[in-house]
């Protein structure tokens, strides 16, 4: 059961150019992830929100957790080539410690 | 980084052969588990454990067993690998119960079966 959608699939911009990444769903998740995997590797946390409406900044990366706790985005300011990667999303469910997973969205950064 | 390791971290079999991964983590965290990552289908769950010698089964765990005799130690086992079996393997643990519940990945595992 996919309960993650996430938005584009696919995503090619120029270096400096913004984007926004979305993850929605119908289900409430006690947290929300954000992970960057790149070829051969595993994917790399790179924030947790916990609190509805929480936003997060990390350097150029902007990350916001929706009120209801169900949906959350991902905004990049001036894309370099370095954030080219697979951008997932990851829910935490309520009850059990169980773990969903959006399809992720595939970001090609062109110098 | 999370200390997450896997081994191995590239296996060519054979169908039809036994086929062990493992994972070792230097966390102490009480939950791990196995993903299957393949194109189209995203990150699957296998199996996890939350605790030595509990586990449960996750989304797509025919044809997997798992064991967990130490805290460290997560292991998946294919007991007659199949072609349908190749894939990416990951191995993640969480500190669920505290209040980021949040999962680190080790960096996989690649299984081609022939």
């Amino acid at each position: 059961t996919q309960l993650l959608e996430q938005s584009p699939q696919f995503l090619s911009i120029q270096e400096g150019e913004n984007l926004t990444v979305y993850c929605n769903s119908s289900s409430v998740f006690s947290s929300l992830q954000w992970y960057r995997q790149e070829p051969g590797e595993g994917p790399v946390l790179l924030v947790t929100v916990v609190t509805g409406g929480e936003v997060k900044k990390l350097k150029r990366l902007t990350f916001q957790f929706g009120d209801a706790r169900k949906d959350s985005s991902l905004h990049i300011t001036a894309a370099q080539p370095g954030d080219t990667g697979l951008y997932l999303c990851a829910g935490a469910g309520l009850s059990g410690n169980q773990f969903y997973f959006g399809t992720g969205t595939s970001l090609t950064v062109i110098p | 980084d999370a200390g997450i390791t896997q081994s191995p971290r590239h296996k060519v079999t054979e169908t039809g052969t036994p086929v062990t991964l493992r994972c070792h983590q230097t966390e102490n965290h009480r939950y791990m588990y196995w993903y299957r990552q393949d194109p189209g289908h995203g990150l699957r769950l296998i199996h996890y454990s939350y605790g030595v010698k509990d586990t449960d089964k996750g989304e797509v765990s025919d044809g997997y067993s798992v064991s967990r005799s130490k805290t460290e130690d997560f292991l998946l086992t294919l007991e007659s690998a199949t072609s349908s079996q190749t894939s990416v393997y990951f191995c993640a643990i969480s500190d669920w119960g505290t209040t980021s519940n949040t999962q680190y990945f080790g960096p996989g595992t690649r299984l081609t079966v022939l």
